[in-house]
């Protein structure tokens, strides 16, 4: 069936340290797949997208880039800084349809 | 601006008493839905509305009911809460039309509490 399958956290790096976060998805057909960040007493944001193979998606020094032959949107960051500390939702959406499929989330502290 | 509104933000209840969450967008979306988020099992889809009055189960939704008489407006009703209902709570709209890389905008969140 659908899944996404993130790494499970919590994650905790120092500040300026290198972040991945694995994501791998089970879909058919071509999902559009998204990062969405909840930062502490919020709702989640769009942090960033990509809607087909090979495809960068990428914001606030971000990054993740859909790769088909793998089924992985991995989100990545060169430096992260304290404030990016949240948790991490990997989610895609099937063509024909608005219902979106999370991950379990990822628990982002970054330490100074 | 752009936003989804969901009230109330916190809401400790006892058991078996009704109760209603609103939320609100103001952005004509035409879909909209309901989420509850549990630690280790994400966000999972309670009910969604293509448009109004058009409404159907996701994939939890024993326990709850929804209304969809307006395009802005979508409550998720819990006619006797339980405390297994305990859960953070989050509203989402998006345009529809099968666009698959239409964005999502959620509310804040509601946590409940059912004791």
């Amino acid at each position: 069936g659908n899944s996404v399958t993130q790494m499970e956290g919590p994650v905790t790096l120092s500040e300026e340290a290198f972040l991945t976060i694995n994501c791998t998805y089970t879909a058919t057909g071509y999902p559009s797949l998204f990062w969405y960040v909840q930062y502490p007493g919020e709702g989640l944001q769009l942090l960033l997208k990509a809607t087909k193979a090979d495809d960068k998606g990428s914001n606030k020094g971000f990054e993740a880039t859909y790769r088909k032959e793998t089924t992985s949107f991995h989100l990545e960051k060169g430096s992260v800084q304290v404030s990016d500390s949240a948790v991490y939702f990997c989610a895609f959406r099937r063509g024909a349809t608005n219902k979106l499929i999370f991950g379990t989330g990822t628990l982002l502290a970054v330490q100074p | 601006e752009a936003q989804v509104t969901q009230n109330p933000r916190y809401l400790i209840t006892v058991t078996g008493k009704k109760l209603t969450v609103t939320c609100s967008q103001n952005m004509n979306h035409e879909y909209m839905s309901w989420y509850r988020q549990d630690p280790g099992l994400g966000l999972r889809q309670i009910y969604y509305s293509m448009n109004v009055e058009v409404t159907d189960k996701g994939d939890v939704p024993e326990g709850y009911k929804v209304s969809r008489k307006e395009k802005r407006n979508f409550p998720l009703i819990l006619e006797s809460p339980s405390p297994n209902q305990t859960s953070l709570y989050f509203c989402a709209s998006s345009r529809s039309r099968g666009q698959s890389n239409t964005e999502a905008f959620f509310g804040q969140g509601t946590r409940l509490t059912v004791v």
